[in-house]
């Protein structure tokens, strides 16, 4: 069955940065565009981009652009997001989720991952 | 950006009441909307895609309808597992936005 696998917690240092990883399988990795959402403590979800993993093309939400690095590596399904020059209000969970229409970045997600907190205190 | 509004932000409700969410857009999107489910811990179900489609095994008690600016969640007959937050999503612009969230409680 299709599955998103995000790797574990992470707690960091104002000013450091984070590598979060998204292993996916049960489908054909490259045919579904990864997105990344992120949820504050108690708050609602922000939405922070994409990659597409056929392309390596990626797009990022205007607060993001600079600060957020999407990656993958198609030889083992999985995707990476990497957040630079942390600061406390980074602390957050950190989800992928797949596009639910192939070779499309637009539309709902239809499959998550279990989420990723990331704590950021010094 | 597109900002999507949700109301009520907190909803107290019984089992088996008939629930509805609202979601309004400040553009037109369309029918370009999604809704999601969260529960204390876990990770957004996918409910509806398309404003008005059922996500394949979402019970049918769901629906979900509008376009243009203005979108409604129908839960007919709430369930004890219907207990959770609810999110509309709008993928009409280069960048989704989620709406604020909707809080549905027990009464």
């Amino acid at each position: 069955q299709v599955q998103v696998v995000q790797s574990g917690a992470e707690v960091k240092k104002p000013g450091a940065s984070v590598k979060v990883s998204c292993k996916t399988s049960g489908y054909i990795f490259t045919d579904y565009y990864i997105h990344w959402v992120r949820q504050a403590p108690g708050q609602g979800l922000e939405w922070m981009g994409w990659i597409n993993p056929a392309s390596d093309g990626t797009n990022s939400a205007p607060k993001f652009q600079g600060g957020v690095t999407m990656t993958r590596d198609t030889s083992i399904s999985t995707a990476y997001m990497e957040l630079t020059r942390l600061t406390s209000d980074d602390t957050a969970i950190y989800y992928c989720a797949r596009a639910y229409l192939p070779e499309d970045y637009a539309g709902g997600f239809d499959i998550w991952g279990q989420g990723t907190m990331v704590t950021v205190s010094s | 950006d597109i900002r999507m509004t949700q109301s009520p932000s907190t909803l107290s409700a019984s089992v088996g009441d008939r629930v509805t969410i609202t979601c309004r857009a400040s553009q037109s999107i369309s029918s370009w909307l999604a809704w999601y489910q969260q529960k204390p811990g876990k990770a957004p179900k996918f409910l509806i895609y398309k404003a008005s489609s059922l996500e394949s095994g979402v019970p049918t008690r769901f629906s979900g309808s509008g376009s243009g600016t203005e979108f409604t969640l129908t839960i007919s007959s709430l369930q004890a597992d219907d207990f959770a937050t609810y999110y509309c999503q709008q993928y009409k612009s280069y960048f989704p936005t989620f709406g604020q969230g909707t809080k549905v409680e027990i009464k």
